[in-house]
């Protein structure tokens, strides 16, 4: 497929596991961006890939959540020790090159994480 | 005061009229907007975006921009039912530390009845 695929699509947790959330953005795309989307509310950033480097990653809640893109392509989003409060919708977002105002993010379907 | 903000809704309109959806934002620095439209359960699908001040048409979808006022909106015209959605505004900064991360507001939904 031509667009940005995102797995699992819903994910069920107990509250003090780890789960793992993986991005495969659209082949080529330099720029990676995840965001948490609660329930009525607008996407929030949570971190931002260039190729393999974090450059940003000032809106990720806690330590208990990390990410990584090791060869630039696929990312992976990890929160350890879920809570509660960390169910939500998780979005990826690819755009094809780096820093520009004027590149179109494009969205991955999320993955819906309920935590019990 | 938040970032981005939307008129709360929900909005409901009749279908065949206008649905006006606005958006202020704080940093004067933001450089590029966008509405993205999202269907319950959906991922975020772009509309239009808009850079400069002014109107930007593309359809039924008008964009208006005025960053002395801090000020974005959209209009859509004839709504359909099939319109009914979450509307996000969305602003952008791509200097600095920024790296284009988009800033959202918390939408508005917006419904077209027959």
């Amino acid at each position: 497929g031509a667009g940005v695929s995102q797995s699992p699509r819903y994910k069920v947790a107990k509250r003090g596991q780890d789960v793992a959330l993986r991005c495969d953005p659209i082949s080529g795309h330099v720029s990676l961006f995840w965001y948490q989307q609660a329930l009525g509310q607008g996407p929030e950033f949570l971190t931002y890939f260039q190729n393999e480097a974090q450059l940003d990653k000032s809106g990720l809640p806690s330590d208990r959540f990390f990410a990584e893109r090791p060869e630039g392509s696929v990312s992976t989003l990890k929160i350890q020790r879920t809570q509660q409060e960390d169910s939500a919708v998780y979005l990826c977002a690819s755009s094809p090159s780096a820093l520009s105002s004027t590149d179109t993010q494009y969205f991955g379907p999320g993955t819906r994480l309920t935590v019990l | 005061q938040k970032e981005v903000e939307q008129n709360s809704g929900p909005l409901s309109v009749p279908e065949g009229a206008i649905a006006s959806l606005n958006c202020t934002y704080s940093d004067r620095g933001s450089q590029s907007f966008f509405w993205y439209r999202q269907y319950s359960g959906k991922s975020p699908e772009l509309i239009m975006f808009i850079y400069s001040n002014g109107d930007k048409e593309d359809g039924r979808f008008t964009a208006q921009l005025n960053k002395a006022s801090q000020y974005v909106s959209l209009l859509i015209r004839d709504s359909q039912p099939s319109d009914s959605a979450t509307y996000l505004c969305a602003v952008r900064n791509a200097g600095g530390t920024s790296y284009g991360k988009l800033t959202f507001g918390q939408g508005t939904i917006l419904t077209v009845h027959p």
